[in-house]
C-alpha cells in the first residue's frame, strides 16, 4: 500500500513550452501533496504544498506563476512548468501524505525534465 | 531560520559501521525522518524519530536528541548496495511539510 505514481517519468521539451507533471496516490487518499525539485548531487528542495480543493502554498523564492499547481481531487495533483527554460531542467519529485498513516510522506518515482 | 546540516560525503568499507550525523536548527519540530536515495530514484523511508533515544530496525538505527538538535543514522554490516545518498528531513508541526537536510553521499568500498 501507499503507492504514489508520477507521469511522465521523463520529458524533453523546447524552451518556451509548458510541461505538465502528474502525481497520483494509487491506493490512498491524499489531502496534502508536496512538490520538490532536486538538482544533481543536491538534496530535495521543497517547492510547494498542494492542498486538495485550495490554493497551493509556495516556499519562499518559488514563482507561483511559473510553477502552477492544481490539486483537484484527493488522488491527483499536477505541476505545470510554464514557459520552461534550460535552468528549469531538474528532477521533480512529488510526495503524498496519507492522513491515516501518521506523518509520513510517500514519494513518487520522480520526473526528469530536460529543457533544450 | 531552518538549517539542517549533514556531511556532504562519507566513505566506508564493506562490513563496517558508519554513522551519518544530522544537526538542525528549526522551530515547530515534530519529528525527524531518514531516507535513502539512489541516484535518479525517489527517496525510500528508513526511520522516524519523534522522541529522544534510539530506534533500531535491522541493520539501521536512528538516534534523536531534541535538546541538542541532533540525530544520527547508524548503518551496520555495510553492504555495497548501501552506497547511496542519505537524507534527514525535519517534520514541522502544523504544516506537515518536510525540510530536507543537505544530504550525505555514502560510498561503500569493497
Amino acid at each position: 500500500g501507499a503507492v504514489v505514481s508520477q507521469h511522465p517519468s521523463w520529458v524533453i521539451c523546447k524552451s518556451g513550452t509548458s510541461v505538465k507533471i502528474e502525481c497520483r496516490s494509487l491506493d490512498f487518499q491524499a489531502t496534502t501533496m508536496f512538490w520538490y525539485r532536486q538538482f544533481p548531487k543536491q538534496s530535495l528542495m521543497l517547492m510547494a504544498t498542494s492542498n486538495e480543493g485550495s490554493k497551493a502554498t509556495y516556499e519562499q523564492g518559488v514563482e507561483k506563476d511559473k510553477f502552477l499547481i492544481n490539486h483537484a481531487s484527493l488522488t491527483l495533483s499536477t505541476l505545470t512548468v510554464t514557459s520552461a527554460h534550460p535552468e528549469d531542467s531538474s528532477f521533480y519529485i512529488c510526495s503524498a501524505r496519507d492522513v491515516n498513516r501518521y506523518n509520513e510522506q510517500f514519494f513518487g518515482p520522480g520526473t526528469r525534465l530536460t529543457v533544450l | 531560520g531552518q538549517n539542517i546540516d549533514q556531511p556532504t560525503e562519507m566513505t566506508a568499507t564493506e562490513g563496517a559501521i558508519v554513522q551519518i550525523n544530522c544537526t538542525y536548527q528549526t522551530s515547530g519540530f515534530n519529528g525527524l525522518f531518514w531516507y535513502q536515495q539512489h541516484a535518479g530514484e525517489a527517496p525510500t523511508f528508513l526511520s522516524y524519530n519523534v522522541l529522544d533515544g534510539l530506534e533500531e530496525k535491522g541493520r539501521f538505527s536512528s538516534f534523536l536528541s531534541r535538546s541538542k538538535g541532533y540525530s544520527y543514522l547508524l548503518l551496520k554490516e555495510l553492504q555495497m548496495k548501501d552506497s547511496a545518498s542519505y537524507l534527514c528531513a525535519v517534520l514541522f508541526s502544523g504544516t506537515y511539510k518536510y525540510i530536507f537536510g543537505t544530504g550525505t553521499r555514502l560510498k561503500v568500498l569493497a
